[in-house]
């Protein structure tokens, strides 16, 4: 059974620019959530996605957007890149949205440079 | 906000040393979640306690969900170096949704 795959690996970009981010959940699962980590900041929750619909929001500003799509892959979109961006986005998907039942599985990241 | 404790930040231990770490908030949770998350690639689960006072091993990990439910622990026994990486405990911000909040984690390093 194929992971969370997520693409692309590595990217960099300028400051203003716009980045558009994939994932593609497990086989079967609906759920899917974006995390950005940073060293100085950990592991902050962006959103979450269920059937194409956003569930919840982490406190992130509107520069910061997401999507999901009928066959529950997810992009995740930065637009006007600030040096504070750069970070590894990870993507994590679930079998049982809206349930506390632990099982996230998290992709490898994309990370993202911008300078 | 809910805020994780995660502590000690870091550790350098020698190859077959035990490991613990441990997770406090000021908060209660209803779950405990670790994470281990190895260079280059996503997080993922190692134990989940979903009931106070409960302990949970897999393999030499051991995981424990706090009476109070305001803290977690994490012990590895005999460590390797494949245990080298950052472990992360974390919870559910909000029921009936697939929000994680994060400790700052530990980074684990192995001398053979």
């Amino acid at each position: 059974k194929a992971g969370v795959t997520q693409t692309p690996r590595y990217l960099i970009k300028t400051r203003g620019q716009q980045v558009t981010l994939s994932c593609s959940p497990i086989s079967g699962h609906r759920s899917v959530s974006w995390y950005q980590q940073t060293p100085g900041q950990g592991l902050q929750f962006l959103f979450e996605y269920f059937s194409e619909t956003q569930r919840n929001k982490g406190n992130f500003p509107g520069r910061f957007s997401g999507r999901q799509f009928s066959n529950s892959r997810s992009e995740m979109n930065v637009s006007t890149l600030e040096l504070g961006d750069s970070a590894l986005y990870l993507c994590a998907s679930s079998a049982l949205a809206g349930k506390n039942t632990g099982e996230l599985f998290f992709g490898e990241g994309s990370r993202l440079t911008v300078l | 906000g809910q805020q994780l404790n995660q502590s000690p930040q870091s550790m350098f231990i020698q190859e077959g040393e035990d490991v613990s770490m441990n997770c406090t908030s000021s908060s209660i949770f209803n779950t405990w979640l670790w994470y281990k998350q190895d260079p280059g690639e996503g997080p993922v689960l190692l134990i989940a306690l979903y009931k106070a006072g409960e302990l949970t091993s897999n393999g030499r990990l051991t995981a424990q969900f706090g009476i109070t439910r305001k803290d977690s622990f994490l012990n590895i026994s005999a460590s390797i170096p494949s245990d080298v990486g950052i472990y992360f405990c974390s919870t559910y911000s909000i029921q009936g949704a697939q929000k994680l909040v994060f400790g700052q984690g530990t980074r684990l390093t192995i001398n053979p």
